[in-house]
C-alpha cells in the first residue's frame, strides 16, 4: 500500500540554522515525490518536486530511492520559511495523491 | 498562473440537508480535479479523483452516494454532501491537475459547518 510519512509534527529552529523535513515513502512502482507548503491562511502550493531537480526558495530535495525518502533541506532558514509543508506522492500517471500528515516549521527570530 | 476557486467558502447548513461544493479552474483545462478532506490539525485525506465526462474514483471508506462528485466540463466539479451530518463538518479542498503536467493547483478550501 502506498504510503507517505512525515515523523514530525513540528519542528523549530533559529533563523539562519539548517533545517531538514523528513519524508519516507512506500509505493509499489515509481513514484513522482512532491512538497507542498502551506503558509498562514493560504492555500496549499508546490514548493518543488523531484523530476524537476530545482531549488526553490533555498529548498532543496532528493529523491533516495534505496532508503525510500524525500527529505527537504535549506542549509539557512528563514523566518518566512516558517509553515505547513506536506510531502506527497503520486504514480507516473497522476492519478492520485496521497499527502503525508504535515510538518510544521517554526523558524525562530 | 493557474487559479483554482470553490464556492462558497464557508456553509453552515442543518443536519440533513445537502450542500454542493463547486471548484472551478479559471484559467486553464482541468482533466482531473482531485478532492480531500482536511480535518483539524490533520493532513489532507484524498476522498475522490474525478475525470471530466466519466465517474469518480472513491477512495475506500469514502461513501460515493454520500459525497456525490460531478466533472461536468473541463473547468468545473463540483461536490455534492447528502443529508449531511454534524460528523461531515469539515474543510474540503479541491484540486486540479492541468493536462498531464502533474502539478495540482490548489483551491482555497470550503469549511462545511451542520448543525
Amino acid at each position: 500500500a502506498q504510503r507517505v510519512t512525515q515523523p514530525e509534527k513540528l519542528l523549530s529552529v533559529f533563523k539562519g540554522a539548517p533545517v531538514e523535513l523528513k519524508c519516507n515513502y512506500s509505493y509499489s512502482g515509481s513514484p513522482e515525490l512532491f512538497w507542498y507548503v502551506q503558509y498562514s491562511r493560504q492555500r496549499l502550493q508546490l514548493l518543488l518536486r523531484h523530476i524537476s531537480r530545482e531549488s526553490i526558495k533555498g529548498f532543496t530535495a532528493d529523491l533516495n530511492k534505496g532508503e525510500t525518502s524525500f527529505h527537504l533541506k535549506k542549509p539557512f532558514a528563514q523566518e518566512e520559511d516558517s509553515a505547513m509543508y506536506y510531502c506527497a506522492l503520486s504514480g507516473r500517471n497522476f492519478n492520485k495523491f496521497y499527502f503525508g500528515s504535515g510538518t510544521k516549521l517554526n523558524v525562530k527570530p | 498562473g493557474a487559479v483554482v476557486s470553490q464556492h462558497p467558502s464557508w456553509v453552515i447548513c442543518k443536519s440533513g440537508t445537502s450542500v454542493k461544493i463547486e471548484c472551478r479552474s479559471l484559467d486553464f483545462q482541468a482533466t482531473t480535479m482531485f478532492w480531500y478532506r482536511q480535518f483539524p490539525k490533520q493532513s489532507l485525506m484524498l476522498m475522490a479523483t474525478s475525470n471530466e465526462g466519466s465517474k469518480a474514483t472513491y477512495e475506500q471508506g469514502v461513501e460515493k452516494d454520500k459525497f456525490l462528485i460531478n466533472h461536468a466540463s473541463l473547468t468545473l466539479s463540483t461536490l455534492t454532501v447528502t443529508s449531511a451530518h454534524p460528523e461531515d463538518s469539515s474543510f474540503y479542498i479541491c484540486s486540479a491537475e492541468r493536462q498531464g503536467e502533474g502539478e495540482q493547483f490548489f483551491g482555497p478550501g470550503t469549511r462545511l459547518t451542520v448543525l
